[in-house]
């Protein structure tokens, strides 16, 4: 397993553009987890699912954005009708569920969002 | 509300010494988790250093190790001999909550850029 795979590493997008972005996991991992992150800041949570099911969303998380696992593994974040201000840094991460011994995050490389 | 504050925006360090990285937090669970990361400028999320909320040994990885301090609510970082390779950024983040079907977002500071002196 190579880890937490994102793809777009970049996406440039016009304004009012949708963007999707993918987001593979570790196979073994159950829970995945998205962030945004803004230059010069920290990560801010938006959402996770356990399996397929989404446990949390931010209020971060617009009705223009919305996320899916469908089955469970891979994980969609699109963004609709995109605005300037929807540019940053999208992580991906995933762990195990807490409670596992081995609990713990992996991220991925991102995804760099330009809104032109 | 759940809350971590890192009050140093930068920090400059000479080559193999020690630097120590401050992180407060803020939480009303008792069961938490305290992660140190770091960010080069490639963007990744790399992984240093946990501590349990109910660990009474401070964590120690290699260089690095964790000043937990619960009554203060604080987890600073401590890098020693720091390596020019360390230049980064350094967050520090919060989970709370235990059990299968709880919590498990991580709450991150505004991260503290370390630069390293040759």
């Amino acid at each position: 397993d190579t880890g937490v795979s994102q793809d777009p590493r970049h996406k440039i997008t016009k304004r009012g553009q949708n963007v999707t972005f993918r987001c593979d996991p570790i196979s073994e991992h159950n829970r995945l987890y998205w962030y945004r992150q803004t230059l010069g800041q920290g990560p801010e949570f938006l959402t996770y699912f356990q399996n397929e099911a989404q446990l949390e969303k931010s209020r971060l998380l617009s009705d223009r954005f919305s996320a899916e696992r469908p089955k469970g593994s891979f994980s969609t974040l699109e963004i609709q009708r995109t605005e300037q201000g929807d540019s940053a840094m999208y992580l991906c991460a995933s762990s195990l569920a807490l409670g596992h011994p081995n609990y713990g995050y992996t991220f991925g490389s991102g995804t760099r969002l330009t809104v032109v | 509300a759940q809350k971590i504050t890192q009050t140093q925006p930068g920090m400059f360090v000479q080559e193999k010494e020690a630097v120590t990285l401050d992180c407060t937090y803020d939480t009303s669970d008792q069961s938490y988790g305290l992660f140190w990361y770091k960010q080069p400028s490639s963007g990744e999320m790399i992984f240093l250093i946990y501590q349990g909320s109910y660990d009474e040994q401070n964590a120690t990885e290699g260089r690095y190790s964790l000043n937990f301090q619960k009554a203060r609510k604080s987890a600073n970082l401590v890098i020693s001999a720091s390596q020019l390779g360390d230049s980064a950024m350094y967050f520090c983040a919060m989970r709370e909550g235990r059990g299968y079907n709880q919590g498990g977002k991580l709450i991150f500071g505004q991260g503290t850029e370390l630069s390293v002196k040759p």
